[in-house]
C-alpha cells in the first residue's frame, strides 16, 4: 500500500494552523499512525488509530480520516513542532510510510 | 518509562554482515511484538523486519521484500534484546537502523508504535 503525503514541505510561522494530508492507495480503515521525527531525537508517536492522540502528546495536535484520505492538523504552531512528520499505515505488510513533511519556520 | 537502546553498528564491505541489538527496559519485553526499521541518508523512514510477541509466537516473522532471505530478526526474552542479523550486506543497506515496541496487542495501539530506540549506523562501503 502506497502513502502519498504531501505537501513534502512546508513555512509556516509559529501560531499558525497547519494540515498535512496523506492519502493510500487503497483502503486502510483507521489502521493510520502520525509520527514527529527530530534530529538526534527518537521518533515520536502522536496519533494512532486515525485520530486518537498519544498519551502526553499536546492537544494541538489532531488526525482525522479513514478508508482512504488522511489529515494531521496543528494548531497553534509551537517552536518545538518544526520537525519532519510522517504518516504510517499498518492495515497489511509491509508496514510502510508517506514520503514525509518537512516543517520549518518562516 | 520505557526505553530502547540501539547498538551494534559499524562499517562493513559489500557482502559482509552484521548483527544489531536493541536492548529494551521499562515494560515486560516479551508481550510485545517488536519491529525494526531503517532510514538511509537524507531518506525516508522504511519497514524492515517484525516479530510477533508472546512466548508461543517468536515463529512469527516478517520481512520487506528487500531484506527477505538476507536479514533474520530474533527476539531474547530473558535478556530484553532484539537482534538483526544481516548478511550478503549491499550498498543500499546502508542506513540508520530503528527498532521499536508495537502498542498492546487487541488494543486499538496495537497499529502503531508507541516507542523507539535511537538508531544505529550501519555502513556498507568497500
Amino acid at each position: 500500500i502506497q502513502l502519498t503525503q504531501s505537501p513534502s514541505s512546508l513555512s509556516a510561522s509559529v501560531g499558525d494552523r497547519v494540515t498535512i494530508t496523506c492519502r493510500a492507495s487503497q483502503g486502510i480503515s483507521r489502521y493510520l499512525a502520525w509520527y514527529q521525527q527530530k534530529p538526534g531525537e527518537a521518533l515520536k508517536l502522536l496519533i494512532f488509530d486515525a485520530s486518537t492522540l498519544q498519551s502526553g502528546v499536546a492537544s494541538r495536535f489532531s488526525g482525522s480520516g479513514s478508508g482512504i484520505d488522511f489529515t494531521l492538523t496543528i494548531n497553534s504552531l509551537q517552536p518545538e513542532d518544526f520537525a519532519t512528520y510522517y504518516c504510517q499505515q499498518l492495515n497489511s505488510y509491509p508496514i510502510t510510510f508517506g514520503q514525509g513533511t518537512r516543517l520549518e519556520i518562516k | 518509562e520505557v526505553h530502547l537502546l540501539d547498538f551494534g553498528g559499524g562499517l562493513r564491505q559489500p557482502g559482509g554482515s552484521q548483527r544489531i541489538s536493541c536492548t529494551a527496559s521499562g515494560f515486560i519485553f516479551s508481550n510485545y511484538a517488536m519491529h525494526w526499521f531503517r532510514q538511509a541518508p537524507g531518506k525516508g523512514l522504511e519497514w524492515v523486519a517484525g516479530i510477533a510477541g508472546g512466548s508461543d509466537n517468536t515463529k512469527y516473522t516478517y520481512y520487506a521484500d528487500s531484506v527477505r532471505g538476507r536479514f533474520t530478526i530474533s527476539r531474547d526474552n530473558s535478556k530484553n534484546t532484539l537482534f538483526l542479523q544481516m548478511i550478503s550486506l549491499r550498498d543500499d543497506d546502508t542506513a540508520v537502523y530503528y527498532c521499536a515496541k508495537r502498542g498492546p496487542f487487541g488494543s486499538p495501539s496495537y497499529y502503531s508504535f508507541d516507542s523507539w530506540g535511537q538508531g544505529s549506523l550501519v555502513t556498507v562501503s568497500s
